[in-house]
């Protein structure tokens, strides 16, 4: 079943700018993680936040969680053409299941 | 150096047929995972294996047959293809434990059915 939701589905701004997308889900979790997805390829973890932590960051992504919101949201700074993907959020409740939104389509423009 | 393998990458035939996607990881993961991603990028686990063991089964037909003949090998077979299993399936591993870890997938598997 489909657990998380993004937002927006489709994202296209300038390179430089900065891009959030949002996520969210429904059921209580341990864990949220987001993915990244290059056209026609699979999928490149990005960033794991604990259900006990707020917020996160590595390199250019910070990643915030409300677990009383049951939302998360990614920020990539700077934004390059490379940062041209699909991103994808996934819930786990378990260790060994996660459940993945339909993600949020980016795109950079030159 | 390739972590997560699968073949072949992609995959044309017609309905009915029988066949087979092979994983192969050399990461050292005890779980492997494999998902099928439907033309709407929408990803949606299959099965989960863990030492070699199957822990998760989501609602798959029974067409679907996972295979592990070791810890570090996921085969999917497929019997009697039918057209809504055009899908890009994909292969994935992670460590095992109480804390949770990342996955790492494979390139995926692009399977036409005509």
């Amino acid at each position: 079943s489909q657990q998380g939701e993004e937002d927006p589905q489709a994202l296209s701004i300038q390179e430089g700018e900065n891009a959030t997308m949002n996520c969210s889900y429904k059921t209580s979790i341990n864990n949220l993680q987001w993915y990244r997805q290059n056209s026609g390829r699979g999928l490149v973890h990005l960033i794991l936040i604990r259900s006990n932590e707020r917020e996160k960051h590595s390199g250019r992504l910070r990643v915030t969680l409300d677990t009383s919101k049951k939302s998360s949201s990614l920020l990539i700074t700077a934004s390059r053409a490379a940062d041209t993907a699909s991103y994808f959020c996934a819930t786990g409740r378990s260790n060994y299941q996660l459940i993945w939104g339909a993600g949020t389509k980016l795109i950079i423009k030159p | 150096d390739t972590a997560v393998s699968q073949t072949p990458k992609y995959l044309v035939t017609q309905m009915g047929n029988d066949k087979s996607i092979k994983c192969e990881q050399n990461l050292g993961h005890d779980t492997m995972y494999w998902y099928k991603q439907d033309s709407k990028k929408f990803l949606k686990i299959m099965f989960s294996y863990n030492n070699k063991e199957l822990i998760i089964n989501e609602t798959v037909p029974n067409r679907f047959s996972p295979k592990s003949p070791d810890k570090a090998h996921l085969n999917l077979h497929i019997n009697s293809l039918e057209l809504g299993d055009s899908a890009v399936y994909f292969c994935a591993s992670s460590r095992s434990g109480t804390d949770p870890y990342e996955q790492y997938f494979g390139p995926g598997t692009r399977l036409t059915v005509t």
